[in-house]
């Protein structure tokens, strides 16, 4: 019972560098969902993908990236990493985006610092 | 426009006394209403959910909610506090997209 996994779980690094941030859900959900979460603030989208072959802008998108890679994997990218990113980010699934009864899963995160 | 706001940041409660964390929320529509859980390092687990159902809903753990529509909340609480439930709460409401509270700590004193 994976659910949603996230990889890595831990990273440091350097203003400017890149990085990408991997998630897969083995659930056969059809939406999927990047957050971030900053003391105080609980959690904001950065992009999520309705369906496969399609993704599209939250509240927080700027800097970022993503690629939804086939329905089971979403990725996030940070091009030109900035200190400001430092942050927890979280990948989420749900059956369908817009069916507000049908909650979402999450990964156990990644934790990435910005130096 | 949703919007959820968690009337607490810090709850503090004894082992055994009961729970309670406050959420309003602001809707359009008529919403549906989860609580998540999220121990230290981890990811958020749903606690329970409500969907224009039964307007007392039990979740895991012992935990309920109740929705009241007219005072536009939908405050979590258990009987009886336990050292496992030291975690963060969120409060999330939905119509389309999910929009989340800031959270509340709950510290559980022995």
């Amino acid at each position: 019972n994976a659910g949603v996994t996230q990889t890595p779980k831990f990273q440091v690094l350097k203003t400017g560098q890149s990085m990408t941030l991997q998630c897969a859900q083995d659930m056969n959900h059809n939406s999927m969902y990047w957050y971030r979460q900053d003391p105080g603030m609980g959690l904001r989208l950065i992009y999520y993908s309705a369906s496969e072959g399609t993704t599209d802008k939250g509240e927080v998108p700027n800097g970022y990236n993503v690629s939804r890679l086939n329905k089971r994997e979403f990725s996030l990218r940070l091009e030109s990493a900035a200190p400001s990113q430092t942050s927890v980010y979280f990948c989420a699934s749900s059956l369908n985006r817009g069916a507000s009864n049908q909650p979402q899963h999450f990964g156990d995160g990644t934790r990435l610092s910005i130096l | 426009a949703q919007s959820v706001t968690q009337l607490d940041s810090h709850v503090s409660v004894s082992e055994g006394t009961p729970v309670l964390l406050r959420c309003n929320y602001s809707s359009s529509y008529s919403p549906s209403l989860f609580w998540y859980v999220q121990h230290p390092n981890k990811g958020l687990q749903l606690l329970l959910k409500y969907t224009s159902a039964a307007t007392l809903v039990k979740g895991i753990n012992g935990f309920e909610a109740e929705f009241k529509k007219s005072e536009t909340s939908f405050h979590l609480t258990k009987p009886s506090a336990h050292m496992s439930d030291a975690a963060e709460y969120f409060c999330v409401v939905s119509d389309y997209d999910m929009r989340f509270g800031a959270g509340t700590r709950l510290t559980v004193k022995p």
